[in-house]
């Protein structure tokens, strides 16, 4: 079992729904990213969370530390928003900070 | 503009050759890191280096070598060794307080390894 799990994979949605993704995770943490990708391939940090939510834009993000679990909104979502989204839990061991990656959801958001 | 930056974008490799792909960065970071990611699966660490002339395996490191002769650059080479190098690589640039304070993480926009 990995250590992050997101849901659902793969998502497909019209312009203007509000999107979920979900991430659950089982180890404990320092902190939670929402990443996103692009085509490309690039990466961009979207989110930073240790507690609570945070929102930026159209972009809100969630985390329940007693869970484990965070989740990622999009609101209006617009076809620009098609990407993948990552979730990764960053750990610190002492020695270094290192990030687990979820396997991504891929979102697609059509006209 | 400070940022990370990898080159090639798309790299083709002859089975049983090395390959080196480049990664550098000017934002002054201290830790760089090598992942790995195929389909359907997470980012996989390959290796990090948290200073000058010191790394440390992660957790998919056979068949790959790094070197961190410059703070800026952080390479790292594909082996003949590696069995399945087909992939995509991503470099990323860490900066981070002890403990659980500051992080900041970029990423550059990775390599297309295909071996032909």
């Amino acid at each position: 079992k990995n250590e992050v799990e997101q849901s659902p994979q793969n998502l497909t949605a019209q312009e203007g729904e509000f999107i979920t993704i979900n991430c659950s995770y089982s180890v404990g943490i320092s902190a939670l990213h929402w990443l996103q990708q692009h085509p490309g391939g690039g990466i961009v940090s979207l989110f930073m969370l240790s507690s609570g939510k945070k929102k930026h834009g159209r972009l809100i993000a969630t985390i329940n530390i007693q869970e484990k679990h965070s989740s990622l909104h999009i609101t209006a979502s617009h076809p620009r928003d098609s990407a993948v989204y990552i979730c990764a839990v960053r750990r610190y061991t002492g020695t270094a900070s290192k990030l687990t990656f979820g396997t991504g959801t891929r979102l697609q958001v059509t006209l | 503009d400070g940022g990370i930056t990898q080159s090639p974008k798309y790299l083709f490799r002859k089975e049983g050759q090395n390959v080196t792909l480049s990664c550098e960065q000017n934002l002054n970071h201290d830790a760089m890191y090598w992942y790995r990611q195929d389909p359907g699966q997470g980012l996989r660490l390959i290796y990090y280096s948290q200073i000058v002339n010191d790394f440390q395996k992660g957790d998919i490191a056979e068949g790959y070598s790094v070197s961190r002769e410059k703070k800026e650059s952080f390479p790292l080479t594909v082996t003949s060794a590696q069995k399945n190098p087909t992939a995509f690589y991503l470099c990323a640039s860490i900066a981070a307080g002890a403990g659980e304070g500051f992080f900041e993480a970029f990423f550059g926009q990775g390599t297309r390894l295909t071996v032909v």
